[in-house]
Formats: structure tokens, sequence, C-alpha cells
């Protein structure tokens, strides 16, 4: 099945613990995303790749981290210098610019961080 | 110029009853328009999409109504049922650019029996 898997499910952080999240995806799509998702808001973009080997920083990157070493993969790092990390994080991807849906993007099913 | 309004926040809707969303953009060079359904502890999915060519698109109960003259877009969900009970967000971008999607807030859609 084609799709975008996210690992922990469930992830708990010791504070001044980085953790990393986990996402890799099989729809051969060129753009990764994540988003955060704090209990009933919306979603803030943290990091987006266009292409392997380059990101940018969304609108709430302080405190991330991101690699795009493959296609197929785009962890997120969530830092001791996030001081506020507990939220649903969100791994999504689309096919990529400059072509009919390109901007179309595919979530996958969430993690869920938790500081203890 | 980016942002993408949304209304309501939250909705409640009876059973059969029509639910409807909607949304504001700036940007006039929008050209894509989605809508994603969200279960609690679920990522969002991909709902139905308008292109501004259209003024309506229609997928089983689920219709969007596009209005480009006033930059304006709705969800209209025909006979709600209680499995609709979702948040919903509201998208737009430009197709073929690099550019990120911008989402809406949300709207907190429930469904009563």
């Amino acid at each position: 099945d084609g799709g975008i898997t996210q690992s922990p499910k469930y992830l708990f952080r010791k504070e001044g613990q980085n953790v990393t999240l986990s996402c890799e995806q099989n729809l051969n799509h060129d753009a990764m995303y994540w988003y955060r998702q704090d209990p009933g808001q919306g979603l803030r973009l943290i990091y987006y790749s266009q292409i392997v080997n380059d990101f940018q920083k969304g609108d709430i990157a302080e405190g991330y981290s991101v690699s795009r070493e493959k296609k197929e993969s785009f962890p997120l790092t969530v830092t001791s210098a996030q001081k506020n990390p507990t939220a649903f994080y969100l791994c999504a991807s689309s096919p990529g610019g400059g072509q009919r849906s390109g901007n179309t993007i595919y979530f996958g099913e969430g993690s869920w961080l938790t500081v203890v | 110029q980016q942002q993408v309004k949304q209304s309501p926040q939250s909705l409640i809707v009876q059973k059969g009853g029509i639910s409807i969303i909607n949304c504001a953009y700036e940007n006039t060079a929008f050209d894509y328009f989605p809508w994603y359904q969200q279960f609690p502890g679920k990522g969002p999915a991909l709902l139905i999409a308008i292109r501004p060519d259209v003024s309506e698109k229609k997928e089983g109960r689920f219709t969007i109504s596009f209005n480009k003259s006033a930059k304006q877009f709705s969800l209209h969900i025909m006979d709600s049922q209680p499995g609709d009970s979702a948040t919903y967000f509201c998208a737009a971008s430009i197709e073929t650019s690099y550019d990120k999607v911008i989402f809406g807030p949300g709207t907190s859609l429930s469904v009563i029996p």
C-alpha cells in the first residue's frame, strides 16, 4: 500500500532530551512537510522540503531540525531548545511543484509527543 | 495576502441537516482549493478539491461552491451524519508552484442525532 508512515505513534521525552520522529513515504513524492498541531488547533508548518538535500523553515522552525538525505525519508528532531514540544506531529508529502496537483498534500497518521 | 480565513470555528448540526463551512482568501494567484477532513487522533485526509474554472464540484454528499469574484469558497455537507463529525480544513495554493499550501484554521463539526 502506498502511503506515509510515521513512527513512533506515541513518544515521551524527558526535559533536556532530543527526540527524533520518523517519516517515510512510498508515494514517490518530491515534497515532504512537518506540521505541528496542538489540541483543538490548526496546522502549523515546521519545515518543508521540495527536493532531496534541501529544506526550508516553516512558520515555527525554532527548536526543531530536519534532514532530507533520501527522497523517501524526512525525519524531524525535536531538540531541547523547543520549550513546549508536547503536541501532535504530522508528516505529509505532495507530488511537488511544477506539476498539476503538485500541491495536493497527503498526511501520515501522526505522532503524539509528550514531555514528562 | 497569504492568509485563508475560515468560519465558523465550530458548528453543531442535527442529523440530516446541511453543514456549511466558509473560507475566504486574498491572493488572486491561488488556483487550487482543497478541503481536508480530520478525525480525532488521525491525520487530515483530502476530501474534495476545486479549481477556479468551475463554480461548483460535487462528490456524493459533499459540495464545494466557489465564487471567484468574491474570493470565497465553501463546503456544503448535505444530509449530515454523526460520522461526519470531524474537523474540516480548507486550503489554498498555486497548484504548480513551489510555494507552500496555506491552510485555514479549521472548523470543528459535530452532528448530533
